[in-house]
């Protein structure tokens, strides 16, 4: 069946460093790719999606990228900040129109 | 615009009590809506899903049951709660045949 793994975190990171949180996808054709954010406490956030190969999908600084030959959607930015400490779940959704989850990542960002 | 509540925000119930979680959308007509559960730590687990009044499908067998007596209400429960029901428990709804999922708050279930 359908499946997302992503990197074990967690991913600690100074104020102003470059992030990369790896997601990689195993699928039945050529599904949309999510990330979610969850702060603390809280419930889920889109982050960003795409929904075709070579898709870029972008929102607050982040970046990602469908990437149909690796079968991957690693999220980026170039300089994160204290305020973006949260769980990073990437996701695809399946035929059904049902979302399949990876583990999620935890970042911390230290000043 | 469109909202989604969930209620309570916490609660500590003891091992065998009854559970009822309810989840509410404004805003949209004929959502899809899903229950999550998130176990401490882990990913997040598809429990149910709804196309429409009365219509849910179980993802996986346990003791927990879902309802949608209302188009945009959609409500978790169980007759006897288990110490393993304890997480983070979210609703989310989707316009039907489009992907994208929007969560609700959630619900954090201590079992004790």
């Amino acid at each position: 069946g359908d499946s997302v793994t992503q990197m074990e975190g967690p991913v600690t990171l100074s104020e102003e460093a470059f992030l990369t949180i790896n997601c990689t996808y195993t699928a039945t054709g050529y599904p949309s790719l999510f990330w979610y954010v969850q702060y603390p406490g809280e419930g889920l956030q889109l982050l960003l999606k795409a929904t075709k190969a070579d898709d870029k999908g972008s929102n607050k600084g982040f970046e990602a990228t469908y990437r149909k030959e690796t079968t991957s959607f690693h999220l980026e930015k170039g300089s994160v900040q204290v305020s973006d400490s949260a769980v990073y779940f990437c996701a695809l959704v399946d035929s059904s129109y049902k979302l399949i989850f990876g583990s999620g990542t935890r970042l911390l960002v230290r000043p | 615009s469109q909202t989604i509540h969930q209620w309570p925000a916490t609660l500590v119930q003891p091992v065998g009590s009854p559970l009822s979680l309810e989840c509410t959308v404004e805003g949209t007509s004929n959502p899809n809506l899903y229950w999550y559960r998130q176990a401490a730590g882990r990913g997040l687990q598809l429990l149910f899903y709804s196309v429409g009044i009365g219509q849910i499908s179980s993802e996986v067998p346990q003791n927990l049951s879902a309802s949608r007596p209302q188009d945009r209400q959609f409500i978790l429960s169980s007759k006897k709660l288990l110490l393993s029901d304890s997480g983070f428990y979210l609703c989310a709804w989707s316009v039907v045949n489009q992907e994208t999922q929007y969560f609700g708050p959630g619900t954090r279930l201590l079992v004790l």
